[in-house]
């Protein structure tokens, strides 16, 4: 069963504006939850990650807010681009064990 | 420096034909993965390895075996391929368990079984 539920599965902004995807699990056993970034016709790669000990965690423009209690977790991208546009992945893990991805949220940053 | 590199890019098969995927990393990683990308579903683990001679199933392992003899090589064989099989395949790779947040993926080979 998904053990990573993400939402939206689309998702369109405007250029300047703010972009959240929010992702829930279950297993209250993951102690590692990542944010991948795609780009058509490519392979995804990392963006920004969290452990469960801070509720939030800051790069550029990229956060990720961490809800222990509510076992959701959430990527918000300020001051969207174009150039942003791209399918986002949450993901979550146990340590030492692989990656569970959500299934993907399709952004597209309108000029 | 080339990372993790998928041959091939492209693939057609017929239902019921073999191939082999194969995936090379030059970053000395210890732990590699092939998933499976279809629209909506996310990506999917098919099986990993954890060292050179070892291999484990993932989530969707039906269908598909790997083979890890090298430990810079992972391949991922289909021995009957089936239309359902249809997708598009990443290799990843990681340098430890300790590090398998920070997965360094290839470029994909796009699989179409008719």
């Amino acid at each position: 069963q998904q053990q990573v539920k993400q939402s939206p599965q689309s998702l369109i902004v405007q250029k300047g504006g703010i972009s959240i995807i929010n992702c829930a699990y279950e297993n209250t056993a993951f102690d590692y939850f990542p944010w991948y970034q795609q780009f058509p016709g490519k392979g995804p790669a990392l963006l920004i990650a969290i452990r469960p000990d801070v509720s939030e965690k800051k790069e550029g423009r990229f956060t990720i807010s961490f809800n222990k209690s509510a076992k959701q977790f959430s990527l918000h991208i300020m001051d969207s681009q174009p150039g942003d546009s791209a399918t986002y992945f949450c993901a979550a893990s146990m340590s030492g064990y692989a990656l569970n991805f959500g299934k993907g949220t399709s952004l597209l940053v309108t000029p | 420096n080339a990372g993790v590199t998928q041959t091939p890019k492209f693939r057609v098969l017929k239902t019921g034909q073999s191939m082999t995927l194969l995936c090379a990393q030059d970053m000395n990683h210890e732990y590699m993965y092939w998933y499976r990308q279809d629209p909506g579903m996310g990506l999917r683990l098919i099986h990993y390895s954890v060292g050179e001679g070892t291999t484990a199933k993932g989530e969707v392992p039906d269908g598909y075996n790997v083979s890890r003899l090298k430990k810079q090589n992972f391949l991922l064989g289909l021995e009957s391929a089936a239309p359902s099989q249809t997708s598009v395949y990443f290799c990843a790779s990681s340098y430890s368990a300790g590090m398998v947040e920070k997965l360094f993926f290839g470029s994909g080979t796009q699989l179409s079984v008719l």
